[in-house]
């Protein structure tokens, strides 16, 4: 079965630091995507990233980067120079490619970032 | 481009009173549908999802139920609320047949009293 473990339930830092947000996933299939969402205050889920497990390469997007490690199994997410528009609940998923034209997606618990003024 | 709406936005309901839920997806044809529920300060829970017409699967047995009418639309129902009902209902669609990314609505808030 798949799991993914976001340890960090909470994380609080003062406006323009950097942090990094951990997740850790376990499967057994070989071909997996991962995936990162924002949840702010109003509560949609925001797509941010998406992975496939064969492409390690890791990417930068503005302020946000993010480490894709196959072999210690983690996708983590790195918010550099803070603001305080990123405060937000961040869930880190795992899919696996299915059958049937559907792909079950697992969430993990989220952290929850507070950005400090 | 794709859209996804959901209503209402906020409920209070009475217990034992029935639910119904809407979300509708714009700009795509033969979507795969979900309906995630979270409870507060918690991860999320698949409920239903379908991948066509009046084909419906249910991830946890419970009060609710989904149905979908039509190929964009998506909804979930309850003949009596419980009070452990009361969380954040979301609904998100993906591309049928792909591994692809699920994209979300804006939320139900349901308060059950």
């Amino acid at each position: 079965a798949q799991k993914v473990t976001q340890a960090q339930t909470e994380i609080s830092v003062v406006e323009k630091e950097d942090v990094t947000l951990d997740c850790v996933y376990e499967t057994r299939d070989t071909t997996y995507y991962l995936f990162w969402y924002k949840q702010p205050p109003s509560g949609e889920l925001v797509f941010l990233i998406r992975r496939n497990s064969f492409d390690e390469q890791n990417e930068i997007s503005g302020r946000y980067s993010w480490n894709f490690q196959k072999s210690t199994s983690s996708f983590n997410f790195t918010i550099t120079a803070s603001q305080v528009v990123d405060s937000a609940v961040y869930f880190c998923a795992l899919s696996e490619a299915g059958s049937g034209g559907y792909q079950k997606v697992t969430f993990g618990t989220g952290t929850k970032l507070q950005v400090i003024p | 481009s794709q859209t996804i709406h959901q209503w209402p936005a906020t409920l209070v309901q009475p217990v034992g009173s029935p639910l119904s839920l809407e979300c509708t997806v714009e700009g795509t044809s033969n979507p795969n549908l979900y309906w995630y529920r979270q409870a507060a300060g918690r991860g999320l829970q698949l409920l239903f999802y379908s991948v066509g017409i009046g084909q419906i699967s249910s991830e946890v047995p419970q009060n609710l139920s989904a149905s979908r009418p039509q190929d964009r639309q998506f909804i979930l129902s309850s003949k009596k609320l419980l009070l452990s009902d009361s969380g954040f209902y979301l609904c998100a669609w993906s591309v049928w047949g792909t591994v692809e990314t699920q994209y979300f609505g804006p939320g139900t808030r349901l308060l059950v009293l």
